[in-house]
């Protein structure tokens, strides 16, 4: 089963900053925070992971609260190609089920003009 | 140059049919996974395999038999096909401590 709950929609205007929270409050402390995207029935993109500090690329930042138990994907400003569902999910680095990404239900964000 | 490659994309078939998928990745990692999205879009893990060695199987029914002939390749065979099993197959590969990367998804349609 999911570790993670997220917000099943949200809307975000083009332009504005899209704030995508997810709540893992049973996360471990050697697992990961990943985000995924998926596009219209395409394959899940990367977007962005962190384990304990807040993170930053060319796609979006991942701010994780000190205690581990959420996390927020910040995306700086949505564009309308940035709708799709969106995964938040831990996973542990080189465990025996080595890299499994168990996907929850994600959220489905519409970037609206 | 396509990281994690899916033939065919789209295969439509009867059922009863035997039906296979190929997958082929090009980044060098050691593992490689098997992904099915039904219509309802839930993302379920299928098979992982590592160094051609199967280390996962999610109770899927023994009609669905990988096969990895090298580290690169995870094929997905499935004998007598049913309506139930029309989905979207998702291949995807990591390296032990790197992040999965997918590949483009085969849409299976049994009719």
């Amino acid at each position: 089963d999911a570790k993670t709950t997220q917000p099943p929609s949200m809307d975000c205007a083009e332009g504005r900053a899209a704030n995508l929270p997810c709540n893992h409050s049973t996360i471990s402390g050697n697992e990961y925070v990943y985000w995924y995207r998926q596009i219209h029935s395409q394959g899940p993109q990367y977007i962005i992971h962190g384990l304990k500090n807040n993170e930053t690329n060319e796609m979006a930042s991942l701010i994780i609260t000190e205690d581990r138990k959420s996390s927020t994907l910040i995306l700086p400003h949505a564009t309308l190609r940035d709708t799709a569902v969106y995964y938040c999910i831990v996973r542990v680095h080189g465990s025996s089920n080595t890299g499994k990404l168990i996907f929850g239900q994600g959220t489905t964000l519409q970037v609206k003009p | 140059d396509t990281a994690v490659s899916q033939t065919p994309k789209y295969l439509v078939t009867q059922m009863g049919n035997d039906k296979s998928i190929k997958c082929e990745q090009n980044l060098g990692h050691d593992t490689m996974y098997w992904y099915k999205q039904d219509s309802k879009k839930f993302l379920k893990i299928m098979f992982s395999y590592n160094n051609k060695e199967l280390i996962i199987n999610e109770t899927v029914p023994n009609r669905f038999s990988p096969k990895s002939p090298d580290k690169a390749h995870l094929n997905l065979h499935i004998n007598s096909l049913e309506l139930g099993d029309s989905a979207v197959y998702f291949c995807a590969s990591s390296s032990l401590q790197g992040r999965p990367a997918f590949g483009p998804g085969t849409r299976l349609t049994v009719t």
